[in-house]
């Protein structure tokens, strides 16, 4: 298996603009996590998904971010507009039936 | 708020020393979990640890979950400088899927 696969790798982008992050989970896997990962807040949980359903998304910042998981093997977090205090490298966890999750190399964003 | 503190948060020994790392919180977990990350890459899983007291060894690293399930430690005996990373731990909830992780402690291994 792959492992988890996030793209982009990196995203420099300017102030305003849209973000899309995407994510594929390992195959199999029924829980999808989205994290945000700086030096000051360290690994921070932003929002998890059950079975494509989102089940907690309190650690979402604010209504410029929103999550999607349309299917099994896929979920985009976009941030729209984006804003330099964004900057950070952001990742996708899927999660097996023993409850280990499983990290992708995540998408170190750049707004400027 | 779930809070995990990890001591120290930076630590540089010299190969073959011995090192511990800390994890403390005043909330009750129903699991503890220990991640390595290495620059550029997301966090590995190596353990889980999930009744009060229980020890687990993974090679030269030794786990440890409290009693009270409040707090672990991490034990490197002879660390190898393939050690180096940043060490993660991450407590879950009970009757949730959520885990919270700790503040990191960031380990050098000097050759």
């Amino acid at each position: 298996d792959a492992g988890v696969i996030q793209s982009p790798r990196h995203e420099v982008t300017e102030m305003g603009q849209e973000v899309t992050l995407r994510c594929k989970p390992i195959s199999g896997h029924n829980s999808l996590f989205w994290y945000r990962q700086t030096m000051m807040r360290g690994l921070e949980l932003l929002i998890y998904f059950n079975n494509n359903v989102p089940i907690d998304d309190s650690g979402m910042p604010e209504d410029r971010f929103s999550a999607k998981m349309p299917n099994a093997s896929f979920s985009t977090l976009k941030i729209q507009p984006s804003e330099p205090r964004d900057s950070a490298v952001y990742f996708c966890a899927s999660r097996d039936s023993r409850h280990e999750q499983f990290f992708g190399p995540g998408t170190r964003l750049t707004v400027l | 708020t779930q809070l995990l503190e990890q001591s120290p948060q930076f630590l540089s020994i010299q190969e073959g020393e011995n090192l511990t790392v800390y994890c403390n919180s005043s909330s009750v977990f129903s699991s503890l979990q220990w991640y390595r990350q290495e620059p550029g890459e997301g966090p590995v899983l190596l353990v889980t640890v999930v009744t009060g007291g229980e020890v687990k060894k993974l090679k030269r690293l030794t786990f440890q979950f409290g009693d009270a399930r409040k707090d672990s430690s991490l034990h490197i005996t002879a660390a190898q400088p393939g050690d180096t990373g940043l060490y993660l731990c991450a407590g879950a909830g009970f009757g949730n899927e959520k885990l919270t992780f700790g503040t990191g402690t960031r380990l050098t291994i000097i050759p």
